[in-house]
């Protein structure tokens, strides 16, 4: 069974402040994708890495994809209000027959 | 275009009942899927169907079946609800081929008492 972990599990933070929430895993993705779910809402594709190493920009959002393809990080400067939700890491595995594993969330509140 | 679209949006039941949720999605994907989500545990994948005709288990099958009754719809079916299975129902659909970015609609909230 593969497992992907997401750290920390709460966040509350001040608008204005930075902040990086991690997914790990010992197992190794072909991808890895970030979503955002919004209260009542279904979860939303953020962005997709495929290359260890990758580094992709959404505005304030930077993700990044580990050598190893093991893990990755989602980096928040500036965090807005409109940045509240839950963020969800979704692995990407042929051995899982190309289904997503997803990791448990981080749930991140931005006061203003 | 709406994307992917789920009824209904809550439901109660109880324990014993039965209920079909419905799942539709305009995109022209083949693969479509259902998730649960409960507090702390992510998304877990009940059932998937690869391409219309085909459906297979995922992580949490047990108690649930499902149809792929066409290309755009893919419902799940609880033949005798039980209290676990008050949870957050999603839909989902993607392409088939990577990197197998998945579309949610936007849930169903079930209890069942």
């Amino acid at each position: 069974t593969q497992l992907l972990e997401q750290s920390p599990q709460f966040l509350s933070i001040q608008e204005g402040e930075n902040l990086t929430v991690y997914c790990n895993s010992s197992s190794v993705f072909s991808s890895l994708q970030w979503y955002r779910q919004e209260p009542g809402e279904g979860p939303v594709l953020l962005v997709t890495v495929v290359t260890g190493g990758e580094v992709k920009k959404l505005k304030r959002l930077t993700f990044q994809f580990g050598d190893a393809r093991k893990d990755s990080s989602l980096h928040i400067t500036a965090a807005q209000p409109g940045d509240t939700g839950l963020y969800l890491c979704a692995g990407c595995s042929e051995h899982a027959g190309n289904m997503l594993t997803f990791g448990g969330g981080t749930r991140l509140m931005v006061k203003p | 275009n709406a994307g992917v679209t789920q009824t209904p949006k809550f439901q109660v039941l109880k324990t014993g009942q039965s209920m079909t949720l419905q799942c539709a999605q305009d995109m022209n994907h083949n693969s479509m899927y259902w998730y649960r989500q409960d507090p702390g545990m992510g998304l877990r994948l009940i059932y998937y169907s690869a391409s219309e005709g085909t459906t297979d288990k995922g992580e949490v099958p047990n108690g649930y079946n499902v149809s792929r009754l066409n290309k755009r719809e893919f419902s799940l079916r609880l033949e005798s609800a039980a209290p676990s299975q008050t949870s957050v129902y999603f839909c989902a659909s993607s392409v088939t081929g990577p990197p197998y970015e998945q579309y949610f609609g936007p849930g169903t909230r079930l209890t069942v008492t």
